[in-house]
């Protein structure tokens, strides 16, 4: 069973700038999280979808970030635009409705705003 | 909302010793904790959790404990081989769907 995918893998860009990122779920998995996970601390939920509606998405900030999720499969997060306080690495994790526990992470894109 | 706090922060130990994380969660509803493992470069990965209708459950090397009570549970790692050096995060939530994560331990086995 192929993993949750991420990509880019690495993206360097200057502030102001703005960035998009891509998540491909595990095939069948209903919700899709998103994480920012700051150097040296856990993972933070940004958003949360279950298919392709959201269902929290209370710590994303909404001024500058914003994320979709097509046909309830691929997702992409974006920001714009970009400050420095937004390095961070942006995890993606699914989770398959019918098995209430386990959330598979990708293995993430590590962003730096200079 | 949820307070997951973890310590210590950095840990070593020797190779075939054990290691002990800490836990402590502030809301009294949450009734889910997974234990994740991340190696650099990788995405959390699920090691081991339990409901808070178990007090202890193990797996191999791995354990934890749950004491609701005193709103704290612990992860126990005996006889660490030199692949359990990674950072561990603990997790709590009262739903199955949403979990609140702690700070992370960075575990260094030393040969």
């Amino acid at each position: 069973e192929a993993g949750v995918a991420q990509s880019p893998r690495y993206k360097i860009i200057e502030k102001r700038q703005s960035v998009a990122f891509w998540c491909n779920p595990i095939s069948g998995h209903a919700t899709l999280y998103w994480y920012q996970q700051i150097l040296g601390q856990g993972p933070k939920l940004l958003i949360q979808f279950q298919n392709n509606g959201v269902v929290d998405d209370s710590q994303l900030p909404k001024d500058r970030f914003s994320a979709e999720r097509l046909k309830g499969v691929d997702s992409t997060l974006k920001i714009q635009p970009a400050k420095l306080e937004d390095s961070a690495v942006y995890l993606c994790a699914s989770r398959n409705s019918g098995t209430p526990i386990e959330q598979y992470f990708g293995p993430g894109t590590r962003l730096t705003v200079t | 909302g949820e307070n997951v706090e973890q310590h210590p922060s950095t840990l070593s130990v020797q190779e075939g010793d054990s290691a002990v994380i800490k836990c402590t969660y502030s809301d009294s509803a949450s009734n889910y904790f997974p234990w994740y493992k991340q190696e650099l470069g990788k995405g959390p990965q699920l090691i081991i959790d339990i409901r808070s209708n178990v007090g202890e459950k193990k797996d191999q090397r791995i354990a934890v404990t749950l004491n609701k009570t005193a709103k704290h549970f612990s992860l126990h790692i005996t006889e660490t081989q030199p692949e359990d050096s990674a950072v561990y995060f603990c997790a709590a939530g009262n739903r199955d769907d949403k979990i609140i994560f702690g700070k992370g331990t960075r575990l260094h086995i030393l040969p």
